[in-house]
């Protein structure tokens, strides 16, 4: 079946840090890839998506981009705030439309 | 306007208690969708709804979990005889259709403890 795997947290930066979580997938078919995240105290919100193949997501300085010659979707950001003190999950939705795959999350902690 | 609403937003229950768990999803969205996060794990699939079809119950982890759709609007997931091990919190989303390009939006969950 579907599955989805991310880099283990708890991953704590300094400010202005590059960040990188690491993603891989695997699923038959074509599957739609999304990185959510979960700030302290709130839903889940989606925060990009991308579906195919070469295609890159982005959203408030994130970006993933799609590669399925190693089936990856790492999740990155040039530098890094507070603000961005989360939990980030990486999901893939498949041939199933309906049911979506999430990896366990990872923790970012942004120090300042 | 209104997002995806959840109640009760905490539910404490003894084992064996039988718990509802409603959500309200926004307002035309055809797909609702029932997750499970246990504590510090990703999300659980456990049922999915898209308009008249029938269920996809794939997810149910046993005969326990029950869940029913009012047409497109409110969805109930009932757990009977609790135990334990179902504390956790229960996430319900819902998107306008069931294709993949359609984005699911979570309401801010349910978190049950079995005691």
């Amino acid at each position: 079946g579907d599955s989805v795997t991310q880099m283990e947290g708890p991953v704590t930066l300094s400010e202005e840090a590059f960040l990188t979580i690491n993603c891989t997938y695997t699923a038959t078919g074509y599957p739609s890839l999304f990185w959510y995240v979960q700030y302290p105290g709130e839903g889940l919100q989606l925060l990009l998506k991308a579906t195919k193949a070469d295609d890159k997501g982005s959203n408030k300085g994130f970006e993933a981009t799609y590669r399925k010659e190693t089936t990856s979707f790492h999740l990155e950001k040039g530098s890094v705030q507070v603000s961005d003190s989360a939990v980030y999950f990486c999901a893939l939705r498949g041939t199933n439309a309906g049911k979506s795959t999430f990896g366990d999350g990872t923790t970012l902690t942004v120090k300042p | 306007g209104a997002g995806v609403s959840q109640s009760p937003s905490n539910k404490v229950t003894e084992k064996g208690k039988d718990v509802e768990l409603r959500c309200d999803p926004i307002s035309g969205h055809t797909a609702l969708y029932w997750y499970r996060q246990r504590l510090g794990q990703g999300l659980e699939f456990l049922i999915y709804f898209q308009g008249n079809s029938a269920p996809d119950k794939s997810g149910l982890p046993s005969d326990r979990f029950s869940a029913e759709r009012t047409g497109e609007s409110v969805s109930t997931l009932t757990i009977q005889r609790t135990q334990q091990e179902d504390s956790a919190v229960y996430l319900c989303a819902s998107s306008s259709g069931g294709a993949l390009s359609y984005e699911q939006y979570f309401g801010p969950g349910t978190r049950l403890t079995v005691t």
